[in-house]
């Protein structure tokens, strides 16, 4: 079994429409819990970090279950602009650094 | 600002050769990091360094070393090229290791015929 796994997708949306991510981990030792996003053939780039709180950027809200294990995304009013791989990253520093990545769900919003 | 920049952009090897990957930022980071990513598999960690001076294996050492020149500057050498080593390598920086985000550079897209 992965340490981090994600559904892969492809999710197809229209536009205006609300998609839900989820990203389940099996190391309860995970410290700190992050969403990026990647563009087809570019790098990743950090679209928020994910506290227990929940946090929310604009048309984004993340939030993290660590009963549970698991972090999710959601994405409000979706964007033609959206379409991307959404990976979810985990990093723990106990006996030793080490920084999962899922290996990503797609998303393609469609007009 | 450039942030992480990486050369070269592509490249092509013939098994058996050798090169080496270099990565800079400019934010002034300690902690600096080498990937690869093969299709369909996360981003899956080579080596890292944690601060200048000291280098660390990630999950997927074998067939690699690295060099942290200096704060700015990290390098990843193959020394004899696989074809199991055809991938996109994308160098990273943080501030510090575990609990900040890491900022990426544009990949380097290597194939090893």
């Amino acid at each position: 079994r992965k340490e981090v796994e994600q559904d892969p997708g492809p999710f197809n949306v229209p536009e205006g429409a609300t998609v839900a991510f989820n990203c389940t981990y099996s190391n309860s030792a995970s410290q700190s819990f992050f969403w990026y996003r990647q563009d087809c053939r570019k790098e990743p780039k950090l679209l928020m970090s994910v506290y227990s709180s929940g946090n929310e950027d604009g048309r984004f809200t993340a939030q993290l279950n660590r009963a549970s294990q698991y972090i999710s995304l959601l994405i409000r009013d979706s964007k033609l602009s959206d379409s991307a791989t959404y990976l979810c990253v985990v990093n723990r520093n106990t006996g030793g650094f080490k920084t999962i990545f899922g290996a990503g769900t797609r998303l393609f919003v469609k007009a | 600002n450039a942030g992480v920049t990486q050369t070269p952009k592509f490249q092509v090897l013939k098994t058996g050769q050798s090169m080496t990957l270099q990565c800079a930022q400019d934010m002034n980071h300690n902690s600096m990091y080498w990937y690869r990513q093969d299709p369909g598999m996360g981003l899956r960690l080579i080596y890292y360094s944690a601060s200048e001076g000291t280098t660390d294996k990630g999950e997927v050492p074998n067939g690699y070393n690295v060099s942290r020149l200096n704060k700015r500057e990290f390098s990843l050498r193959l020394e004899s090229a696989a074809p199991s080593q055809t991938s996109v390598y994308f160098c990273a920086s943080s501030e510090t290791v575990s609990v900040y985000e890491q900022y990426f550079g544009p990949g380097t897209r290597l194939t090893v015929t």
